[in-house]
């Protein structure tokens, strides 16, 4: 069975420091992981994914095998940040996406 | 051009009576997903549906849950015999394909409350 686990409900870091939101899977097959993000009063949205390599308003993640980890990371926080961020995996040859509980990050000016 | 809708945003009901809510895809996408986020709790699939085929419905929690999708456009997912754990907010998705590797474009959610 697949899973993912975001273990920080809440996140809060200043702004111009850097962010690293937590993300684990398993999955014994080749997963496709994403991240998506909702912010205040908006639709949850794609923020980047595995498969893109790019990075995104200043997000990257990398897909770590060995510790089945898609850490999200940005190097200086911005205020605009603050939102919730779900990782979410899709299992080879389907495409119904697993959520983990979500990290709300808060951004301090 | 628009993007996914549902209704109601909000729905109030009483244990046991019937629920219905809709989404509409975007326009052209074959894909479309129903997923439950409960309060606390991560987003959870329920059932998806790709252009003609037979829809994927290992996501259901039982058989008071279905769903319906009309070609490639409108959906509903209907509850029967509503329980107090139904309350959730039921979000709807629609994608290009079928591929993992394509967006899912959600809809703003409809609120379930259960009394």
């Amino acid at each position: 069975a697949q899973r993912v686990t975001q273990p920080e409900k809440l996140l809060s870091v200043f702004k111009g420091a850097p962010v690293e939101l937590k993300c684990n899977y398993s999955y014994s097959g080749s997963p496709e992981l994403f991240w998506y993000v909702q912010y205040s009063r908006q639709r949850l949205q794609l923020l980047l994914r595995h498969i893109s390599r790019e990075s995104i308003k200043g997000f990257t993640a990398d897909l770590n095998k060995g510790e089945t980890s898609f850490h999200l990371k940005k190097p200086f926080a911005q205020e605009e940040d603050s939102a919730m961020y779900y990782c979410a995996l899709a299992r080879s040859g389907a495409n119904n996406l697993f959520f983990g509980t979500g990290t709300r990050l808060t951004v301090i000016p | 051009g628009a993007g996914v809708s549902q209704s109601p945003s909000n729905k109030v009901t009483e244990k046991g009576k019937d629920v219905e809510l809709r989404c509409d895809p975007i326009s052209g996408h074959t894909a479309l997903y129903w997923y439950r986020q409960r309060l606390g709790q991560g987003l959870e699939f329920l059932i998806y549906f790709q252009g003609n085929s037979a829809p994927d419905k290992s996501g259901l929690p039982s058989d008071r849950f279905s769903a319906e999708r009309t070609g490639e456009s409108v959906s509903t997912l209907t509850i029967q015999r509503t329980q107090q754990e139904d309350s959730a907010v039921y979000l709807c998705a629609s994608s290009l394909g079928w591929s993992e590797y394509n967006e899912q474009f959600f809809g703003p959610g409809t609120r379930l409350t259960v009394l």
